[in-house]
């Protein structure tokens, strides 16, 4: 297994700035799932992307948004920084819809001053 | 909706000492429910999942949980613990297994006395 791989690790933005998280998925899984983990609490479910399209989306403004390549990469990106946008982002890939299988990566920790 | 909580955001146990960790879940159909462990720095990584077959499932790491429909409970148990088993530990559920979300607790950070 390769595992899911995400970068950067660590990042820091000013607010109003725009970010890109990128993530690489376990070879052969087509879907990937963003999660949102600020400090303190559990992750919160962002979006889900199959075969490159959206496929279900959590409690999360437009400005959050999108991306999954055919090379199993993908990409969360997110406008307009508020300093909520603090927290670990977690992406999350596996074969398929289901949830049972998912394999998280490390996350990404975006520090929003 | 559903949702999962986990009672005590922070339990301490003696090294041997039996680990119980506590989830209680609120769903309007039958859910999926997950235990995933997160150590420092690191992703989730899945201790156990209940999906409709035998309510005693057995997990990695010596880790096991029950699913009680009547408590609306899915609590976890380990009989001895590990200094290793130091973690932060989530329950989850879904209310499927194709296509919908995770919902996850806040958490279980569980100390480990030598």
């Amino acid at each position: 297994e390769t595992g899911v791989t995400q970068s950067p690790t660590h990042l820091i933005k000013t607010r109003g700035q725009q970010v890109t998280l990128r993530c690489s998925s376990q070879s052969g899984h087509n879907t990937v799932s963003w999660y949102q983990q600020a400090l303190g609490q559990g992750p919160q479910f962002i979006f889900q992307y199959y075969r490159e399209e959206e496929n279900g989306r959590g409690n999360f403004p437009p400005r959050f948004s999108g991306l999954q390549f055919p090379n199993y990469s993908s990409e969360l990106n997110v406008n307009a920084l508020e300093l909520d946008d603090s927290a670990l982002y977690l992406c999350a890939s596996s074969i398929g819809q289901g949830q049972e299988k998912l394999l998280f990566g490390s996350g990404t920790q975006l520090s929003v001053l | 909706a559903q949702s999962v909580t986990q009672l005590g955001s922070h339990v301490s146990v003696s090294e041997g000492a039996l680990v119980l960790l506590r989830c209680n879940y609120s769903s309007s159909v039958p859910p999926y429910l997950f235990w995933y462990v997160q150590y420092p720095n690191q992703g989730l990584q899945l201790l156990l999942k209940y999906t409709s077959a035998a309510t005693l499932v057995k997990g990695i790491n010596g880790f096991e949980a029950e699913f009680k429909k009547s408590e609306t409970s899915f609590h976890l148990t380990k009989p001895s613990a590990h200094m290793s088993d130091a973690a932060e530990y989530f329950c989850a559920v879904s209310l499927k297994s194709s296509g919908d979300k995770l919902t996850f607790g806040t958490g279980t950070r569980l100390a480990v006395r030598p």
